[in-house]
């Protein structure tokens, strides 16, 4: 069974600094995708890792795939208060009835002035 | 208008009533999926469907079952609500391919059973 973990949970920072959020997973996988969800909202898509080695940037966001690791990190430049939400990452596993994906629990960004 | 289209957005019941969330996708997807969120936590995996003719059960089945009736539309039905079953449901689609299989998500149901 695939058991995808994020930490922290619950993250606050301030304004101007950097943080990663990292996400293990327990079996073989080389796609992953972050979400974005602010609060009673749906998710945003921000970014979809299709290979060992993969790394793709939007603006202070910056997320890499280590498939050999099972880690993917989601990198955050320069944080500003627009990015207080909650980071999601989800891993496709294959199963019998074909590939899904295994949401992590949630990393509650706040970022402070 | 949005791609995934998730009816009611709000709803209150009460224990024992059966209850139909519905979701509708103009984005030509074969795969749709119900999800559970409670507060604080991540998203669970209700049911699944690949195509029509294709209904899976997710990692929290129980008290839920689902029809699809078209490509297009996906219930959800809670036969007799109870309070446990109080969150946030999201349906979504996707289109798995050498670009992916990134879910599409709707705007959500928001469920409270009293």
């Amino acid at each position: 069974e695939l058991k995808v973990e994020q930490n922290p949970l619950f993250l606050s920072m301030q304004e101007g600094k950097n943080y990663t959020i990292y996400c293990n997973y327990s079996t073989t996988s080389d796609r992953l995708y972050w979400y974005r969800q602010d609060p009673g909202k749906s998710l945003e898509s921000l970014f979809v890792l299709l290979s060992n080695g993969a790394v793709k940037q939007e603006g202070r966001l910056m997320a890499s795939l280590d498939t050999k690791a099972r880690l993917s990190t989601l990198h955050i430049t320069a944080a500003v208060h627009d990015l207080s939400a909650t980071y999601f990452c989800a891993v496709e596993g294959i199963e019998t009835s074909g590939s899904r994906l295994t949401f992590g629990e949630g990393t509650q960004l706040t970022v402070n002035p | 208008d949005a791609d995934v289209t998730q009816t009611p957005r709000n709803r209150i019941t009460k224990t024992g009533k059966r209850i139909m969330l519905e979701c509708s996708q103009t984005k030509g997807h074969d795969r749709m999926y119900w999800y559970r969120q409670d507060p604080g936590l991540g998203l669970q995996l209700i049911y699944y469907s690949f195509d029509v003719k294709d209904i899976n059960k997710g990692e929290i089945s129980d008290g839920y079952s689902v029809s699809r009736q078209a490509q297009a539309k996906f219930s959800l039905s809670l036969e007799s609500a109870i309070p446990n079953q109080t969150a946030l449901y999201f349906c979504a689609t996707s289109d798995p391919g050498p670009k992916g299989g990134e879910l599409f998500f709707g705007e959500g149901s928001r469920l409270t059973v009293l």
